[in-house]
């Protein structure tokens, strides 16, 4: 099973609101992480764990606030964003093994700030 | 700095031709690994083709090869026998296997947006 399993696909919220994405992995990963993707552009690292702990926060507004409750469920809580925010969100995973650096995708939620 | 470049913003190849999506990279760490994904308009990052640096062959898979010339530092995509469902951006990315935990995330290029044409 190499699935990474992001819900939901789809998500419509108003700036007042407060939502969460969820991502699952049953891969025996321990390293997790969140990706925001504009229009044509490519992905940009959001946030890393690894076993369970944060370890990257590349400067994300603290509107977006990520949690990762176990080794196989990472959330991304989500409250007062900005239209701006509007994007693809990906989940990956990967082993933390020098040896193994395969990681992989869940297919992504596609986010609109209204 | 760049780590990964992709100099092709857009390529059109014709049906049932062979194409090349460049990828060059910078690390000086002797550890990673590349990919390319191909990302169709719905999305999904859909993963192509895996090479590790300590690979002594290219990889293949399917009609999917990377060319990867280490020296060079280069891992092109090579796509034989494309199809309309090629269509699509496709990005090449790099993982490096550093000590540092957190370093380790998939580093992006910019895209190639490969069209193929009837």
């Amino acid at each position: 099973d190499t699935e990474v399993t992001q819900t939901p696909k789809h998500l419509v919220m108003g700036m007042t609101n407060k939502k969460s994405l969820k991502c699952e992995q049953h891969m025996g990963h321990r390293a997790m992480y969140w990706y925001k993707q504009k229009a044509k552009k490519p992905p940009e690292l959001m946030f890393v764990y690894s076993y369970e702990k944060l370890s990257i926060n590349e400067s994300v507004p603290s509107r977006f606030s990520p949690e990762c409750p176990n080794s196989s469920l990472l959330n991304l809580h989500l409250h007062a964003l900005q239209p701006e925010d509007s994007a693809l969100y990906l989940c990956a995973s990967s082993q933390e093994d020098r040896r193994d650096l395969q990681a992989f995708f869940g297919q992504g939620t596609r986010l609109t700030v209204v | 700095a760049q780590k990964i470049t992709q100099t092709q913003p857009g390529m059109f190849v014709q049906e049932k031709e062979a194409v090349t999506l460049d990828c060059t990279y910078d690390t000086s760490d002797p550890s990673y690994g590349l990919f390319w994904y191909k990302q169709p308009s719905s999305g999904e990052m859909i993963f192509l083709i895996y090479q590790g640096s300590y690979d002594q062959q290219n990889a293949t898979e399917g009609r999917y090869s990377l060319n990867f010339q280490k020296a060079r530092k280069s891992a092109n995509l090579v796509i034989s026998a494309s199809q309309l469902g090629d269509s699509a951006m496709y990005f090449c990315a790099m993982r490096e296997g550093g000590v540092d935990t957190g370093r380790r995330a998939l580093t992006f290029g910019s895209g190639t947006r490969l069209q193929v044409q009837p």
